[in-house]
């Protein structure tokens, strides 16, 4: 079992759609979490980037972790086509250095 | 500011052949990570690097190596290619040791494939 799990997708939402992407951890140890979005033929680029439990936005992402479930989540308000790409969560944990676990990625279209 | 540069962007090899990516990383940074991405694996960690000295190392195979320079610039090396190497290498530089400092920032990458 991988210590990050991702649905893949693909999920089509239309356009204004709210956009909910999940990720669950089995590492205890992980602390740091991240959203990275990536486009087609890109590298990532990180959205949000959180080391503690609770909410944190920017402008139209929100992201949570609740690290008594292991769960951490990325909500979109207003979606955009440009929204459309592969979101990835990463974590990692202290002393870990540049090191990060990332999930498979969930590919996202927002349709017109 | 110019961003993390990866060459060559695409590249073939045939089997048990090696092959030698190059990474310079945003000016200033002095950490380099490398991750390989696979459509059935994701990204998956390889190694990294601060100062010319190797931090951190993934779960590969001896294969898979690389090294720092002291201008930060990274290569990595991949001996014997096999199929299965066929993937999308990703250079990412930090300006400090850390994630609990900041953010990676990921090149484009170099597209290997191996027949």
């Amino acid at each position: 079992q991988k210590e990050v799990e991702q649905d893949p997708g693909p999920l089509s939402v239309p356009e204004g759609a709210i956009v909910s992407l999940n990720c669950t951890y089995s590492n205890s140890a992980f602390q740091y979490f991240m959203w990275y979005r990536q486009y087609s033929r890109k590298g990532p680029e990180l959205l949000m980037y959180t080391y503690s439990s609770g909410n944190k936005e920017d402008g139209r992402f929100t992201a949570q972790v609740d690290k008594s479930s292991k769960y951490i989540s990325l909500f979109i308000r207003d979606s955009q086509p440009s929204d459309s790409a592969t979101y990835l969560c990463a974590m990692s944990a202290p002393g870990g250095g540049n090191k990060l676990t990332f999930g498979t990625g969930t590919q996202l279209k927002v349709e017109l | 500011k110019a961003g993390v540069t990866q060459t060559p962007r695409y590249l073939i090899k045939t089997r048990g052949q090696q092959v030698t990516l190059s990474c310079s990383p945003i000016s200033g940074h002095r950490s380099v990570s490398w991750y390989q991405q696979t459509p059935g694996q994701g990204l998956q960690f390889l190694f990294e690097y601060f100062s010319e000295t190797q931090r951190n190392k993934g779960n590969f195979p001896g294969r898979f190596s690389g090294r720092q320079f002291s201008n930060s610039r990274s290569e990595m090396n991949v001996s014997t290619l096999e199929l299965g190497d066929s993937a999308l290498y990703l250079c990412a530089s930090s300006p400090l040791a850390g994630v609990e400092a900041g953010e990676l920032f990921f090149g484009e990458g170099s597209r290997l494939t191996v027949l």
